[in-house]
């Protein structure tokens, strides 16, 4: 099974500052990659997915880069709230139906 | 409001009993899934299912069972098999093609007693 690795695994972020954390996955036979918010007693929910290399997605605050060639993905967050507070899952498609999730990166932001 | 509903939110199992989780979808998605979160790891991939009466094995499938007899639910069985149940279990569903991210139930926590 193919690793799938998000660092940092926690951070906590001031009110207001920015910040980034990585997805680093296999970078060949490249198919997509998923990004997930999951917010405590709550479902995951998606806010990307990604299948071009150099895609760029944007929503709100909230960005992500891809890099298919060397196998990572970039998540932006500008200007944290603390309603983003969250751990942020990225998961890799192996193939059709089997994505590889990494174990995600906790974000705690304080007001 | 469209979503995926599972149940129970908490299920309590002794040693030696089969139990069911319940995944039931009104999205109209094709594809439905099933995955165990264990702490500290990443959630990993136990069935799948792409069309009604077809399902497959994911990556950690031993003690499992599933059935898709209709489009809207695929429920998940946890056998006496399996060794190590005690885990949260989510279940999701998507539409099919690689640009379609999952929606997510809101889980079920399995504990053995």
């Amino acid at each position: 099974i193919l690793n799938v690795e998000q660092s940092p695994q926690s951070l906590h972020v001031q009110e207001g500052d920015s910040t980034n954390f990585t997805c680093s996955f296999p970078s060949s036979n490249f198919y997509a990659l998923h990004w997930y918010r999951w917010e405590t007693a709550k479902s995951p929910e998606a806010l990307f997915v990604m299948t071009l290399n150099g895609d760029e997605k944007k929503k709100g605050r909230i960005s992500a880069t891809l890099n298919t060639k060397e196998g990572y993905s970039y998540l932006y967050i500008k200007g944290s709230q603390p309603e983003d507070s969250a751990t942020y899952l990225c998961a890799y498609v192996r193939s059709w139906g089997k994505l590889q999730f990494g174990a995600g990166t906790q974000v705690v932001v304080t007001p | 409001d469209g979503g995926i509903t599972q149940s129970p939110k908490y299920l309590f199992r002794k040693e030696g009993q089969n139990v069911t989780l319940s995944c039931e979808q009104n999205l109209n998605h094709d594809a439905m899934y099933w995955y165990r979160q264990d702490p500290g790891q990443g959630l990993r991939l136990i069935y799948y299912s792409q069309i009604v009466n077809d399902f497959q094995k994911g990556d950690i499938a031993e003690g499992y069972s599933v059935s898709r007899e209709k489009k809207e639910s695929f429920p998940l069985t946890v056998t006496s098999a399996q060794k190590n149940p005690t885990a949260f279990y989510l279940c999701a569903s998507s539409l099919q093609g690689r640009v379609y991210g999952y929606t997510f139930g809101s889980g079920t926590r399995l504990t053995v007693v």
